[in-house]
């Protein structure tokens, strides 16, 4: 099926390490969501992001919308234990996109 | 606790059967949407309710289906089960029709396993 492409699929890092996570769209957004999944769980929105350029910050989590409509990061600062999970992304657009998730960045974080 | 109840929360059965999972919104939302989430994968659209009708289609195999009932609860109907349909199913809710302007809820996920 369709799915938009988030990089990295997978990335271990040491506790108090950075982490960010892109996705990647060839068509331009009408917005961007973030969500995250911790093992077990189910998907928890996070954020939402609108506007060209828009940056939003969460505690240590910062997301960001490109200038052109067409990627976004979640970069996250000292990476904690409980950050461990798999974060997604659910581009929109009236065309191309529809209720479709990125294939998920999974985060494992090492104490 | 999400608001979005889904049941069975864990499903075992034989293939060649049919098995009906359940999903109640969050009050007060409007759009039902189921997903498919095999293991280690992606989540995987299936198909999209709102207010009782069908608004959107994903990758749903023929052999399922689903519906919106008035009181908005949603059933998602799998038959002729192939152990390759063994999964996570995940409902999940919003207020709007489309173009989600806010956060999907999502239910706890029904795991399904055909053996």
């Amino acid at each position: 099926g369709q799915q938009v492409m988030q990089i990295p699929q997978y990335q271990h890092v040491q506790e108090g390490e950075d982490f960010t996570t892109y996705c990647n769209s060839s068509t331009t957004l009408s917005n961007i969501q973030w969500y995250k999944q911790r093992p077990g769980g189910h998907p928890v929105f996070l954020i939402q992001l609108v506007k060209s350029g828009e940056v939003k910050k969460q505690k240590r989590l910062t997301f960001q919308f490109g200038e052109a409509k067409k990627n976004s990061s979640l970069h996250i600062t000292a990476t904690q234990t409980t950050d461990v999970g798999t974060y997604f992304c659910a581009p929109t657009t009236s065309g191309t996109y529809k209720y479709i998730f990125g294939t998920g960045t999974r985060l494992k974080v090492l104490a | 606790d999400s608001g979005v109840t889904q049941t069975p929360k864990h499903l075992i059965t034989a293939t060649g059967q049919r098995v009906t999972l359940r999903c109640s919104p969050r009050s007060g939302d409007l759009s039902v949407y189921w997903y498919q989430q095999s293991l280690d994968q992606g989540l995987q659209f299936l198909i999209q309710y709102y207010n009782g009708e069908e608004r959107a289609k994903g990758n749903i195999l023929e052999r399922f289906s689903a519906q919106q009932f008035p009181d908005l609860h949603s059933e998602l109907n799998l038959s002729s089960l192939e152990l390759g349909d063994s999964a996570l199913y995940f409902c999940a809710s919003s207020v709007e029709g489309s173009l989600i302007s806010s956060g999907y809820t999502f239910g706890s996920g029904t795991r399904l396993t055909v053996v």
